[in-house]
């Protein structure tokens, strides 16, 4: 089956520094690939995503490739804000799961000034 | 993207009780989904509410403890029943996007039980 894992964290940057955070998939067929984001107290929000292998999802500077060499999805953003806090989510959905969404555990990012 | 608001947002409520989450859009959707966040965890989906039909629950869910109607394409609730202190948690419910593929997320509903 389908199965999504990414980096534990908790990841605690500075403002302004670099941050990654690594997701493989395990997946049938071609799988869409998906980074939600949780800020403290709220639902989850779409982030980005990619539909086929080497597109690049970007949005509020945060970008990530779909790699099916590597099955990965990394998400990075070149520098962090303390807005940036939150808990994301890696996730893949295909049409062999009837495209339902499968998530990845989460990785909080906490972001100091 | 799809306007979704849970009603409550939050509750805190006795064992051995229902409560009813209610679910709805802006937009008339085809596909929406419930699911669970343990207090922690990552999201776990209860089930796919299908209008007009029983809803599709996953492995290790049940309709006596989870019951979801789905009585249009714009509004669906999930009953959490006889509720157990295990059962704190926030429930999500979510559509699927004009893509196919994309889900758009509710605010949560955040039940203690206690």
């Amino acid at each position: 089956g389908n199965s999504v894992t990414q980096m534990e964290g908790p990841v605690t940057l500075s403002e302004e520094a670099f941050l990654t955070i690594n997701c493989t998939y395990t997946a049938t067929g071609y799988p869409s690939l998906f980074w939600y984001v949780q800020y403290p107290g709220e639902g989850l929000q779409l982030l980005l995503k990619a539909t086929k292998a080497d597109d690049k999802g970007s949005n509020k500077g945060f970008e990530a490739t779909y790699r099916k060499e590597t099955t990965s999805f990394h998400l990075e953003k070149g520098s962090v804000q303390v807005s940036d806090s939150a808990v994301y989510f890696c996730a893949l959905s295909g049409k062999a799961a009837g495209n339902k969404l499968t998530f990845g555990g989460g990785t909080r990012v906490l972001v100091k000034p | 993207s799809a306007v979704i608001s849970q009603k409550p947002s939050r509750d805190i409520c006795q064992r051995g009780t229902s409560l009813t989450i209610q679910c709805q859009v802006d937009s008339q959707v085809t596909m929406m989904f419930w699911y669970r966040q343990q207090p922690g965890q990552s999201l776990t989906l209860i089930a796919t509410a299908n209008q007009g039909s029983e809803a599709t629950y996953e492995s290790g869910f049940v309709i006596d403890k989870f019951p979801i109607s789905r009585p249009n394409l714009t509004f669906s609730t999930l009953t959490v029943s006889n509720m157990s202190p295990e059962d704190s948690s926030i429930y999500l419910c979510s559509v699927g996007g004009e893509g196919g593929h994309e889900q758009y997320f509710g605010p949560g509903t955040r039940l203690t039980v206690t």
